[in-house]
């Protein structure tokens, strides 16, 4: 079974902080991952996507990959209270048959920010 | 441009009632997606059409069918609903299924009786 998995949380920080989120993942021919950040009650939208080992950038956002030890994790610089949500890793199935490419999701990791 | 829409947003339905949850997409999207998400469970993918006229399982298709009526819509389709099926579905679409970035409609929430 190809899994995703993360903490469920909650992950509370205080408003400044960084928040580390993690995901690992057990297909070891996956090539892509997202980060979707999903607001109660809400639909999941992109955050990051990361296709190489290292670290991207983007604003408060850095995702990091290392596919060596199947590890992505999401930084958030600065944290808000406006960044409380559920954070969703996803990871593609790699060359798997019929599904090549569909998204595996983790069950997500609940952030709380305090201001 | 709405990107991916779904109608309806809420729905109740009996046990034994059918229904059909419509998705489109504006965005030109080769490949579109119905999950559905349960506390506790996650995106589960229920069926996928990589392009217009083909569609395949997912990982938990039994009790849905669907229809990939042109490039822009597709549909999920309950023969028989069921309590199991309660749940929030989302249709998602990317341009093709590999390595694309996927985007969510709004969600319909269910509910069996």
């Amino acid at each position: 079974q190809k899994e995703v998995e993360q903490n469920s949380g909650p992950l509370s920080v205080p408003e400044g902080a960084i928040a580390s989120l993690n995901c690992t993942y057990s297909d070891r021919v996956s090539q892509s991952f997202f980060w979707y950040r999903q607001y109660s009650g809400k639909s999941p939208e992109l955050i990051m996507s990361i296709y190489s080992n290292g670290d991207k950038e983007d604003g408060r956002f850095t995702a990091q990959l290392n596919k060596a030890s199947q590890y992505v994790s999401l930084l958030i610089r600065d944290s808000q209270p406006s960044d409380s949500a559920t954070y969703l890793c996803a990871v593609n199935r790699g060359n798997y048959g019929g599904s090549q490419g569909n998204l595996i999701f983790g069950k997500g990791t609940k952030l709380s920010v305090k201001p | 441009n709405a990107g991916v829409t779904q109608t309806p947003k809420f729905q109740v339905l009996k046990t034994g009632q059918s229904m059909t949850l419509q998705c489109a997409q504006d965005m030109n999207h080769n490949s579109m997606y119905w999950y559905r998400q349960d506390p506790g469970m996650g995106l589960r993918l229920i069926y996928y059409s990589a392009s217009e006229g083909t569609t395949d399982k997912g990982e938990v298709p039994n009790g849905y069918n669907v229809s990939r009526l042109n490039k822009r819509e597709f549909s999920l389709r309950l023969e028989s609903a069921a309590p199991s099926q309660t749940s929030v579905y989302f249709c998602a679409s990317s341009a093709v299924v590999v390595a694309e970035t996927q985007y969510f409609g709004p969600g319909t929430r269910l509910l069996v009786l």
